[in-house]
């Protein structure tokens, strides 16, 4: 049964970078496109990006170009996510989500606990 | 275009039909999906490719495309589907992934 697990709550200040972390078990990590979502409070879902962690492939929505990296780690099975430049707007649950069926990138089918990454100075 | 528009809210009293639609250009040439989320929860993936269902969900979970419109309906809407509900679609290698605004439902 495949699982992801996300690292903890964070706090930052505006101006600061965070990094999520998206720890996958119970599949072969490396072939599975992982996705990144993320929910500011009372919000919708909003995509940010994907990255392919067998060669490190990355695409990422228009609007966070520049200010997201998506990486990974395959040695332990490890996706992680950082945004630079923060502000409020940026205070929202981050989820990693990975594709359901192999190759078809969408839909995202088993998805991360969420993260709480909150923005306040 | 690449945006989805959904019904900010629907309300359906228990055993009734519930229809959520999700409107967008894209539509006409790219699959649908759908996701159910309730509070607190991540979402899960109630339709995929505008009318497949996963093993798990129920039967009475539905999906349907006509043009730029598809439809999520939910046939004998009990208390336990009140949630959000997405659509969601992308271009033909997901370069470029969107989500509908969600819609809210609610059971009577």
């Amino acid at each position: 049964q495949e699982k992801l697990v996300q690292s903890g709550a964070e706090v930052k200040k505006p101006g600061a970078s965070v990094r999520v972390s998206c720890k996958a078990s119970g599949y072969t990590f490396a072939v599975y496109y992982i996705h990144w979502v993320r929910q500011a409070p009372g919000q919708g879902l909003e995509w940010m990006g994907w990255i392919h962690p067998n060669n490190g492939g990355t695409n990422y929505a228009q609007k966070f170009q520049g200010r997201v990296t998506m990486t990974r780690d395959t040695s332990i099975s490890t996706a992680y996510m950082e945004l630079s430049r923060l502000s409020s707007d940026d205070t929202a649950v981050y989820y990693c989500a990975r594709e359901r069926d192999l190759g078809g990138r969408l839909p995202m089918g088993s998805w991360g606990q969420g993260t709480l990454v909150t923005v306040s100075s | 275009s690449y945006e989805l528009t959904q019904p900010p809210s629907v309300s359906v009293s228990p055993g009734q039909t519930a229809r959520i639609t999700c409107s967008g250009d894209t539509l006409s040439k790219q699959y649908a999906y759908w996701y159910q989320q309730k509070p607190g929860q991540a979402p899960i993936v109630v339709i995929y490719k505008d009318n497949k269902r996963p093993s798990g969900i129920p039967e009475r979970f539905s999906g349907s495309s006509s043009g730029t419109t598809v439809t999520l309906t939910i046939s004998g809407v009990q208390a336990e589907d009140e949630a959000d509900y997405y659509c969601q679609s992308a271009d033909s290698i997901a370069t470029y992934v969107v989500f509908g605004g969600g819609t809210k439902l609610t059971v009577l």
